[in-house]
């Protein structure tokens, strides 16, 4: 286990809702990062956190956005809600710097958009 | 655009045998490369990383290798059991960026 977690790990949501997805990184991590991974296909990069600011961003709308809280927990909040978003949404945290670019996910939230 | 892409969506091996996963790049200025290994239900497990400045690096039975001539990367994993099976990702860190692109997955099946 990596020891990110996330919560809630399911979420059925209906469209134009919004939804706050929840992770806690690693010990001794001050990064986390966001994905998106629809099914059958690898991840795709929603952006990251560091220093509780965004810190790249992957081609994403901005009704997605974060926050990164002193402790480097996050939140990932989608607004207008749409069925394109249902997906496993991952969490990683890392730490920043070269040589910390190994990614530490969580086991993901499961949101079903109906 | 930018991808990572892998050659064979699914690979069937004999457990006991070696298996050979490959992916190919597109970004020529990608300085790091990593292996996540991802179950049913779980969030990508880290397997293996290489810098662009290696061409080969060894884990416990498995190794990655990195051939930036052709943009290329493998992953093999040595007497494959079947604990192995699993969706396997490489993805890219392109240089100056905070992100890893990954490819849309291998799967490999180990049978008895």
């Amino acid at each position: 286990e990596t020891g990110v977690t996330q919560s809630p790990t399911h979420l059925i949501k209906t469209r134009g809702q919004q939804v706050t997805l929840r992770c806690s990184s690693q010990s001794g991590h001050n990064t986390v990062s966001w994905y998106q991974q629809a099914l059958g296909q690898g991840p795709q990069f929603i952006f990251q956190y560091y220093r509780e600011e965004e810190n790249g961003r992957g081609n994403f709308p901005p009704r997605f956005s974060g926050l990164q809280f002193p402790n480097y927990s996050s939140e990932l909040n989608v607004n207008a809600l749409e069925l394109d978003d249902s997906a496993l949404y991952l969490c990683a945290s890392s730490v920043q710097g070269r040589g910390n670019e190994k990614l530490f996910f969580g086991s993901g939230t499961q949101l079903s958009v109906l | 655009g930018e991808s990572v892409g892998l050659h064979l969506p699914t690979l069937s091996v004999q457990e006991g045998d070696n298996s050979i996963i490959n992916c190919a790049y597109s970004n020529s200025a990608s300085d790091y490369f990593i292996w996540y290994k991802q179950e049913s239900g779980k969030g990508p497990q880290f397997i293996i990383d290489i810098r662009s400045n290696m061409d080969k690096r060894q884990g416990q039975r498995v190794t990655v290798l990195l051939n930036k001539t052709v943009k290329h990367l493998s992953l093999q994993i040595a007497a494959t059991q079947p604990g192995d099976s699993a969706v396997y990702f490489c993805a890219e860190k392109p240089g100056g960026y905070n992100k890893l692109i990954f490819g849309a997955g291998t799967r490999l099946a180990v049978h008895p």
